[in-house]
């Protein structure tokens, strides 16, 4: 019940091309799901996060898509760029004891 | 700038030593993390520490300590090291309670243990 599945794993994506990346939970104490992006030889840094009484939340190219009912939510990256080519983790929160889960990672590369 | 340090970025150590990660950040944040990066298995949690002095084990603690002093600084101590621990290691922090989701990290320790 504390699990994030991500999915896919990788993904390879034309450029302008517009990647999705998937996450699954089961917990509905979670009350918060971010989207970290880590490039090579970084840590991850926060890139896009929704609460859930919002179905979808835009900054820029990026766009999470959420569906409450279903427990799932969606990273897509609009009009994909060589330089978008990262390892995308999405995570949620728990509520009751404000932890952090994490999904495994899709590493996602943008040809040119 | 708001920064989380960590000290070693690479390290190679032998098999039975001790190891010393260690980790500031400059943002006055009550939460700091510990986490182990490994292909296909995403960011597990070593421990955190919520304060001075605290520490609470996450997911995967065995062969692993914390040490936090002061407020500003977490260490990572592996008393005995194993070639199992070969891995990227990423500290974090992060503000306490609602600011547990916006994480800061560092750029990572990557160790190999031959």
């Amino acid at each position: 019940q504390q699990q994030v599945k991500q999915s896919p794993q990788s993904l390879i994506v034309q450029k302008g091309g517009i990647p999705i990346i998937n996450c699954a939970y089961e917990n509905t104490a979670f009350d918060y799901f971010p989207w970290y992006q880590q490039f090579p030889g970084k840590g991850p840094a926060l890139l896009i996060a929704i609460r859930p009484d919002v179905s979808e939340k835009k900054e820029g190219r990026f766009t999470i898509s959420f569906n409450k009912s279903a427990k799932q939510f969606s990273l897509h990256i609009m009009d994909s760029q060589p330089g978008d080519s990262a390892t995308y983790f999405c995570a949620a929160r728990n509520g009751s004891n404000y932890q952090l889960i994490w999904g495994a990672g899709t590493k996602l590369i943008i040809k040119p | 700038d708001v920064k989380v340090t960590q000290s070693s970025r690479y390290l190679v150590k032998r098999t039975g030593e001790k190891v010393f990660l260690e980790c500031v950040q400059d943002m006055d944040h009550e939460n700091m993390f510990w986490y182990r990066q490994d292909p296909g298995l995403g960011l597990r949690l070593i421990y955190f520490s919520y304060d001075v002095k605290m520490k609470e084990k996450g997911d995967i603690p065995e062969g692993y300590s914390v040490s936090r002093e002061k407020k500003e600084r977490f260490s990572l101590i592996l008393e005995s090291a194993s070639t199992n621990q070969t891995s990227m290691y990423l500290c974090a922090s992060s503000l306490i309670g609602q600011g547990v989701g916006e994480l800061f990290f560092g750029e990572g320790s990557r160790l190999t243990v031959l």
